[in-house]
């Protein structure tokens, strides 16, 4: 069993909807909790980086780290056909941003 | 400003010979990484350079892989006597320290032939 799930999709959404996206993860010690974005052929792209449990908000992003059940989540308002990329969970332990465990990503699409 | 920079983007090579990827970090960042991208495993992590302490090599396949970080900036990532299963997309990236997010370049695409 890997360290960190991530539902690989696809999941196809209509322009304007909100996505849900979400990682599990079974290493008690990870403190620090990450979501990148990483289009077609280039590098991941940070979204979100949040410091243990609680939600984070930004612009149409928002994260959410629930500690005890070892759930994060990352939630897209309004999306839009831009949005459409693989979105990857990234998570490390207490020493900081130290060796990054990832998801296996979650492709994307929005359609117009 | 300039992000993480890789080079060269894209690399065709015969198995067994030996290939040097070069990563320049954000300047300042005193932390650097190189992770492997590949369709069956994801992005796994290499190693982990900070400042002028000894790097965690913890994640290298093989003895094979072996990378250097010079002056505290440029970084090579070098494999030797190349495999097949060593294709996948080579990424590096830096942060400010290690508490830091990791910010990464757009990698080097590896293929042995």
């Amino acid at each position: 069993q890997k360290e960190v799930e991530q539902d690989p999709g696809p999941l196809s959404v209509p322009e304007g909807a909100i996505v849900s996206l979400n990682c599990t993860y079974s290493n008690s010690a990870f403190q620090y909790f990450m979501w990148y974005r990483q289009y077609s052929r280039k590098g991941p792209e940070l979204l979100m980086y949040t410091y243990s449990s609680g939600n984070k908000e930004d612009g149409r992003f928002t994260a959410q780290v629930d500690k005890s059940s070892k759930y994060i989540s990352l939630f897209i308002r309004d999306s839009q056909p831009s949005d459409s990329a693989t979105y990857l969970c990234a998570m490390s332990g207490a020493g900081g941003g130290n060796k990054l465990t990832f998801g296996t990503g979650t492709q994307l699409k929005v359609e117009l | 400003g300039a992000g993480v920079s890789q080079s060269p983007s894209n690399k065709v090579t015969e198995k067994g010979k030996d290939v040097e990827l070069r990563c320049d970090p954000i300047s300042g960042h005193t932390a650097l990484y190189w992770y492997r991208q590949s369709l069956g495993q994801g992005l796994e992590f290499l190693i982990y350079f900070q400042g002028n302490s000894a790097p965690d090599k913890s994640g290298l396949p093989s003895d094979r892989f072996s990378a250097e970080r010079t002056g505290g900036s440029v970084s090579t990532l070098t494999i030797q006597r190349t495999q097949q299963e060593d294709s996948a997309v080579y990424l590096c990236a830096s942060s400010l320290d290690r508490y830091q997010p990791q910010h990464f370049g757009d990698g080097t695409r590896l293929s042995i032939l």
